[in-house]
């Protein structure tokens, strides 16, 4: 039972255009989400995250909008690079306790010179 | 470099064998945490400890699985009598007392099991 979806394996991109990734959860007692971005052979690198009491956070060219209501988050990227294709893991937390993460099969972006 | 270290990189062992992987967290982090992935899928968590004491287990640690972290420091995960199904790339992360909820992962360690 997969609580956090990304639907999406895979993304292009042309350079200098917006890259929109999407995640999907079903938990509703994930209060705190974060994206992770992670290149071949190397661990998940944090990106950006947002808490459930806000639904816009914004870090550069990376903004990260959630909708509780629909249960959705998006990571936009504008204006994309090169050095953004990479796999993109969206996950999520329930808070008090162990912190532990929840997270999607990942999407990969792929940005086109 | 403070960042998490884990080692050996990579393991390739024969069906049966004991493996184990260690990880150094950052140095100020209670808080370790190990995650499986297998390809395809996200990270999956395995086990966290907040400084020695082993605070939560997924039911996907079997009990061929131990961890360890005798001193809060380093941590040590053990495969016995590993199976082709264990090959996978566990990742250490770790984290610090203030709640901020990101984890901060190593490089992992590559567990070929032929």
């Amino acid at each position: 039972d997969q609580q956090v979806k990304q639907n999406s394996p895979s993304l292009s991109v042309q350079e200098g255009r917006i890259s929109i990734l999407n995640c999907d959860y079903t938990n509703s007692m994930f209060d705190y989400f974060l994206w992770y971005k992670k290149y071949p052979a190397e661990g998940p690198t944090f990106l950006i995250s947002i808490s459930s009491i806000k639904d816009k956070n914004e870090d550069g060219r990376f903004t990260v909008f959630l909708n509780k209501s629909a249960k959705h988050l998006s990571l936009h990227i504008v204006p994309s690079q090169p050095g953004d294709s990479a796999v993109y893991f969206c996950a999520a937390s329930a808070g008090a306790g162990s912190y532990q993460l929840t997270f999607g099969k990942g999407t990969k972006l792929s940005v086109i010179p | 470099d403070t960042g998490v270290s884990q080692n050996p990189r990579h393991k390739i062992t024969k069906r049966g064998q004991n493996v184990t992987f260690r990880c150094d967290p950052i140095s100020e982090h209670n808080r370790l945490y190990w995650y499986r992935q297998t390809l395809g899928q996200g990270p999956e968590f395995l086990t966290y400890f907040q400084n020695e004491a082993q605070l939560e287990k997924s039911r996907l640690l079997s009990d061929r699985f131990s961890a360890e972290r005798p001193k809060g420091s380093f941590s040590t995960l053990e495969i016995q009598r590993t199976e082709q199904g264990d090959s996978a790339m566990y990742l250490c992360a770790s984290r610090g007392v203030a709640n901020t909820g990101e984890l901060f992962f190593g490089e992992g360690s590559r567990l070929t099991v032929l």
